[in-house]
C-alpha cells in the first residue's frame, strides 16, 4: 500500500533560521510523482513542487530546495532563511503513475511551520 | 481564468439534512478530484473524473455520497442524510492530462450539528 510519513507534527523556529521539513514515502509502483503543497491558514493547497521517480536531482527554487534519495524513500523540503509567511502547513504528498501521469494524491498528516518575529 | 472557484465557502446543517456542494474546474483541466480533509489530517482522496467520466471511488465515498460532472464542466458533491462525521473540509482539484501538478480550490467547510 501506499503511505506517506511527516514525522514532523510541529516546528517552530525563528525568522532567517533554516528548516527542514521531513517526508518518508512508501510505494510498491516504479513510476510515482512526490509533490509538496503548502496550506496557509486561508485553507488553499499551493501547489509548491512535483518530482517524478525518475528524476532524483535535487532542486533549488530561490529560498526553498528539495532533496529526494530513492534509496532511502525520502522527500525532504528545506527552507533557508525562513520568513514569517513561510508559517503555514506543509504536506508532502506521493502519486502512482495513470498512463503516464499523475493519478490521485495520497498526503502525510502535514508538518504545522511556525516562524517567529 | 481565476483559478478553481468552490461554492459555498461555508456551510453549517443539520444532521439529516442533504448538501451538495459545487466545484469549477479550471476550464481547459480535463481531470476533477475531490478530497476530504478533517482537523489536522492531510486531504483524502474521495473521487475523480476524466471529462465526464467518473473513473475512480475511494472507499471513503459511502453510498450517502454521490458526485457528478455533467458535461465535463463542472462538479457537484452532494452528501445526503449527513451525519456529524461528515464534518470537514472538502477539496476540489483540477489538472490536465501529464500535467504538473493539481490546482486546488479554496474548499467548502461542512459543520454538520
Amino acid at each position: 500500500a501506499q503511505k506517506v510519513t511527516q514525522a514532523q507534527t510541529e516546528i517552530s523556529v525563528v525568522e532567517k533560521e533554516d528548516v527542514t521539513l521531513d517526508c518518508v514515502y512508501e510505494t510498491r509502483d516504479t513510476t510515482y510523482y512526490l509533490f509538496w503543497y503548502k496550506q496557509p491558514p486561508s485553507g488553499e493547497l499551493v501547489f509548491l513542487i512535483r518530482r517524478n521517480s525518475f528524476d532524483e536531482q535535487n532542486e533549488i527554487s530561490g529560498r526553498y530546495s528539495w532533496n529526494f534519495q530513492k534509496s532511502t524513500s525520502s522527500f525532504n523540503f528545506t527552507i533557508t532563511a525562513s520568513q514569517v509567511v513561510d508559517s503555514a502547513v506543509y504536506f508532502c504528498a506521493l502519486s502512482e503513475n495513470y498512463g503516464g501521469s499523475q493519478g490521485n494524491l495520497i498526503f502525510g498528516k502535514g508538518t504545522k511551520l511556525s516562524v517567529k518575529p | 481564468d481565476t483559478g478553481v472557484s468552490q461554492d459555498p465557502r461555508h456551510k453549517i446543517t443539520k444532521r439529516g439534512q442533504n448538501v451538495t456542494f459545487r466545484c469549477d474546474p479550471i476550464s481547459e483541466h480535463n481531470r476533477l478530484y475531490w478530497y476530504r480533509q478533517t482537523l489536522g489530517q492531510g486531504p483524502e482522496f474521495l473521487t475523480y473524473f476524466q471529462n465526464e467520466a467518473q473513473l475512480e471511488k475511494s472507499r471513503l465515498l459511502s453510498d450517502r455520497f454521490s458526485a457528478e460532472r455533467p458535461k465535463g464542466s463542472f462538479s457537484t458533491l452532494e452528501i445526503q442524510r449527513t451525519e456529524q462525521g461528515d464534518s470537514a473540509m472538502y477539496l476540489c482539484a483540477s489538472s490536465l492530462t501529464g500535467a504538473q501538478g493539481y490546482t486546488f480550490g479554496s474548499g467548502t467547510r461542512l459543520t454538520v450539528v
